[in-house]
């Protein structure tokens, strides 16, 4: 079945970086972006961006431009997320999704599948 | 940015009640509106794209309808495994932008 695995809990402190990966199984890991979503503790979501697993392209929501990385490793179907210059308001699950193109009045994405989330905590 | 925004916050309901959550978009999105479902300490799911469309596995209770700027997503005969916090998300133009999100809680 289709699955994203994300990579284990982190705790960093201020000023660091963190890299976040999501393994995908279950589908023709080139055919689809994978979007980075974001959850604060006790808040909604929110979206960071999304990378093109086939071409690479990436694109990014304007406030973490500059400190957000995203790569995508053909290889081994496997996706990265980079956060840098980490602040104690980054703390947050991070959750991968799958993007899936759709047609429905145009064709347009949806987020199909999640992976299980990955809490980082920025603490000194 | 679009902005969305979702109301209500929250809501309490019943078994077998129908439940109806509206999300607003800052402008016009045509269809490109997508509904989740996010239950505690779990990965929010997918109920409904492009609107009105339901994804696969989704109980035929679970609707949404509206363009253009209104949306609505409808619980029909409300069930336990409903309770749990709604989101809607554009996918119009990036950055994507999710609303507040509504919990829906046990009258």
């Amino acid at each position: 079945q289709v699955q994203l695995m994300q990579s284990g809990g982190e705790l960093k402190k201020p000023g660091a970086s963190v890299k976040v990966s999501c393994k995908a199984s279950g589908y023709i890991f080139s055919n689809h972006g994978i979007s980075w979503v974001r959850q604060a503790p006790g808040q909604g979501l929110e979206w960071m961006g999304w990378i093109g697993a086939y071409t690479g392209n990436t694109n990014d929501a304007q406030k973490f431009q500059g400190r957000l990385t995203m790569t995508a490793e053909q290889s081994t179907n496997t996706v990265y997320m980079e956060l840098r210059s980490l602040r104690f308001d980054d703390t947050a699950v991070y959750y991968c999704a799958r993007n899936r193109s759709v047609y429905s009045g145009g064709h347009q994405y949806t987020l199909d599948v999640w992976g299980q989330g990955t809490m980082i905590t920025v603490s000194s | 940015d679009i902005q969305m925004t979702q109301t209500p916050s929250s809501l309490s309901a019943s078994i077998g009640d129908k439940v109806t959550i509206t999300c607003r978009a800052s402008q016009s999105i045509s269809v490109y509106l997508n509904w989740f479902q996010q239950k505690p300490s779990k990965a929010p799911e997918l109920l409904i794209y492009g609107a009105s469309r339901l994804h696969s596995g989704v109980p035929s209770r679970f609707s949404g309808s509206g363009s253009g700027t209104e949306f609505t997503l409808t619980i029909n005969a409300l069930q336990p495994e409903d309770f749990a916090t709604y989101y809607c998300l554009q996918t119009f133009s990036t950055p994507w932008t999710f609303g507040q999100g509504t919990k829906v809680e046990i009258k």
